[in-house]
C-alpha cells in the first residue's frame, strides 16, 4: 500500500502548481481521496476529495475557485491543480485515502503518503 | 461547518501514565469521530475511527468514547513510542472535513 505525493516546491505568489499523487497496492477505484494539508506547525486542514468515479468533488473554502482535484484511474493516480497561490497556501500536502463512504459520515483517512511541501514565496 | 475544540492544546506526562485528551463538536456528529497521532516529520496515522473502533495493530492501551459533541482518546501506560500530536476529526456533516487543533503529548 503506497502513496506517493510530488509536485511541490517553491512558487511565486500567485503562481500555480500542479501536485501529483501515485497510488499502488490498492484498488484506487474503489476509493473517495482527498488532499489534507499543514502549514508549518500548524493543525491538519482537509482541502479537497473525489469520490470514486470523480463524479463529485469539493473544495474547502480557502481553496475554492483555485483549486481543483482530478483523478485518473487508468493511472491511479490522483491531482490537484493549485492556481493564485499565496503564502498562506505554503504547508505540506498530503494525498490521504478515504477507508468509508463520504456521505454516509462513516470515513476517515486510513492511508497516507509522505507529503510534498508547498513554499509560495517572492 | 462543525468547529472541533481539543483539550488541552499541550500536556506533559511521565512513562507509565495514564492521559485523556477531549475533543468537543460544535454540534452533535453522533459517532462520526476519528483520532489520529503524528510523529514530528512524520504523515498523520489513523489510530481509531467511529469514535471507539482500533484500527489494526494499534496498542490496546488507546482506547476512545463518547457520542453526541463530547470524546474522549485515553492512553493508558504511556509508552516513549506515545509522544506525539493528536488530532480528533469529523466525519459526520460534510463537506468540510474537519480537525481539532491538535493535542501535543510531551515527555514530563
Amino acid at each position: 500500500l503506497q502513496l506517493v505525493e510530488s509536485g511541490g516546491g517553491l512558487v511565486q505568489p500567485g503562481g500555480s502548481l500542479r501536485l501529483s499523487c501515485t497510488t499502488s497496492g490498492f484498488r484506487f477505484s474503489d476509493y473517495w481521496m482527498s488532499w489534507v494539508r499543514q502549514a508549518p506547525g500548524r493543525g491538519l486542514e482537509w482541502v479537497a476529495n473525489i469520490k470514486q468515479d470523480g463524479s463529485e468533488y469539493y473544495h474547502v473554502d480557502p481553496v475554492r475557485g483555485r483549486f481543483i482535484i482530478s483523478r485518473d484511474n487508468a493511472k491511479n493516480s490522483l491531482y490537484l491543480q493549485m492556481g493564485s497561490l499565496t503564502a498562506e497556501d505554503t504547508a505540506v500536502y498530503y494525498c490521504v485515502r478515504e477507508k468509508g463512504d463520504f456521505w454516509s459520515g462513516d470515513d476517515a483517512f486510513d492511508l497516507w503518503g509522505q507529503g510534498t511541501m508547498v513554499v509560495v514565496s517572492s | 461547518d462543525i468547529q472541533l475544540t481539543q483539550s488541552p492544546s499541550s500536556l506533559s506526562a511521565s512513562v507509565g501514565d495514564r492521559v485523556t485528551i477531549s475533543c468537543r463538536a460544535s454540534q452533535s456528529i453522533r459517532r462520526y469521530l476519528n483520532w489520529y497521532q503524528q510523529k514530528p516529520g512524520k504523515a498523520p496515522k489513523l489510530l481509531i475511527n467511529d469514535v471507539s473502533t482500533l484500527q489494526s495493530g494499534v496498542p490496546s492501551r488507546f482506547s476512545g468514547s463518547g457520542s453526541g459533541t463530547d470524546f474522549t482518546l485515553t492512553i493508558s501506560n504511556l509508552q516513549p513510542e506515545d509522544f506525539a500530536t493528536y488530532y480528533c476529526q469529523q466525519s459526520y456533516e460534510t463537506p468540510p472535513i474537519t480537525f481539532g487543533q491538535g493535542t501535543r503529548l510531551d515527555i514530563k
